[in-house]
C-alpha cells in the first residue's frame, strides 16, 4: 500500500529565508509524486509533480521539489519565502497503476514578516 | 476551462435532513473523486469514478452516504439522513489519465454544517 508522511505539522520561516517542507513516501515500484497547496477556504491547488526524468522539479510560484529515490523523499523547497506563501501544503503519491493519490496529513507553513 | 465546479459552496442543514452535493468535473477528465476534509481526520477519499463507473467506495463512511455519476459532466454525493458528525468540507476533484497527466484538480469545496 502507498503512504505519505509529512513529519512536521507546522513550519515557521522568516520572509526572505529559504523554506523546506518535508515529505517521505512508500510505494511499490516507481512513484508519481505531487505537491498541493491549500489557502484558507479554498480547494487544493496543484503545485508540481515528479513523474520521471530530472530529480529536481520546478513548479508554480517559484517552488521546486527534489526527488530522492534512495531516501524515498520529495521535499518541497523555495529559495526565498514570501508572506503570501503561508498556507497548508500537502504531499501526495500514487503508484503506476490507476490508483488515486494518497495524501499526507499536511504541513502548515507560516512565513513571518 | 472553468475548473471543477461544486455547488452549493455552503450548506447548513438540520440533523436528519437529506443533503445533496453537486460536482461538475473538468471537461475531458475521466476520473472523478470525492473527498472529505476535517480537522481531526484530514483529507479522506470517499469514492472515485472512472468513466462514470464507481471504482472504489471503501471510503464511504456509512450507508447513509451515496454517490452517483450519471454522465461525464455531473456527479452527486448524497447524505441521508445527515448527522452532526458529517459536518466537514467536501471536495470534488477530477483528473485525466491520457497524455501522462495524473494530477487531480480540486473544486472549491462545499462546507457542510449539520446542526
Amino acid at each position: 500500500a502507498q503512504s505519505v508522511a509529512q513529519p512536521e505539522d507546522q513550519v515557521n520561516v522568516a520572509e526572505g529565508n529559504p523554506l523546506t517542507v518535508k515529505c517521505t513516501y512508500s510505494v511499490s515500484g516507481n512513484p508519481y509524486l505531487f505537491w498541493y497547496v491549500q489557502y484558507p477556504n479554498r480547494g487544493l491547488q496543484f503545485l508540481l509533480k515528479y513523474i520521471t526524468g530530472d530529480n529536481l522539479v520546478k513548479g508554480s510560484y517559484g517552488f521546486e521539489a527534489e526527488f530522492n529515490k534512495s531516501q524515498t523523499s520529495f521535499h518541497l523547497k523555495k529559495p526565498s519565502a514570501l508572506v503570501s506563501d503561508s498556507a497548508l501544503y500537502f504531499c501526495a503519491v500514487r503508484d503506476r497503476g490507476n490508483t488515486p493519490l494518497v495524501f499526507g496529513k499536511g504541513t502548515r507553513l507560516s512565513v513571518i514578516a | 476551462d472553468a475548473g471543477v465546479i461544486q455547488s452549493p459552496r455552503h450548506e447548513v442543514t438540520e440533523m436528519g435532513q437529506e443533503v445533496t452535493l453537486r460536482c461538475k468535473p473538468i471537461s475531458g477528465h475521466d476520473y472523478l473523486f470525492w473527498y472529505r476534509q476535517t480537522m481531526m481526520r484530514g483529507l479522506e477519499l470517499l469514492i472515485y469514478f472512472n468513466n462514470n463507473v464507481p471504482i472504489d467506495d471503501s471510503g464511504m463512511p456509512e450507508d447513509r452516504f451515496s454517490a452517483k455519476m450519471p454522465n461525464a459532466s455531473f456527479s452527486t454525493l448524497k447524505i441521508q439522513p445527515s448527522e452532526p458528525r458529517d459536518s466537514a468540507v467536501y471536495f470534488c476533484a477530477s483528473s485525466q489519465t491520457s497524455g501522462g497527466h495524473y494530477e487531480q484538480y480540486f473544486g472549491p469545496g462545499t462546507r457542510l454544517t449539520v446542526t
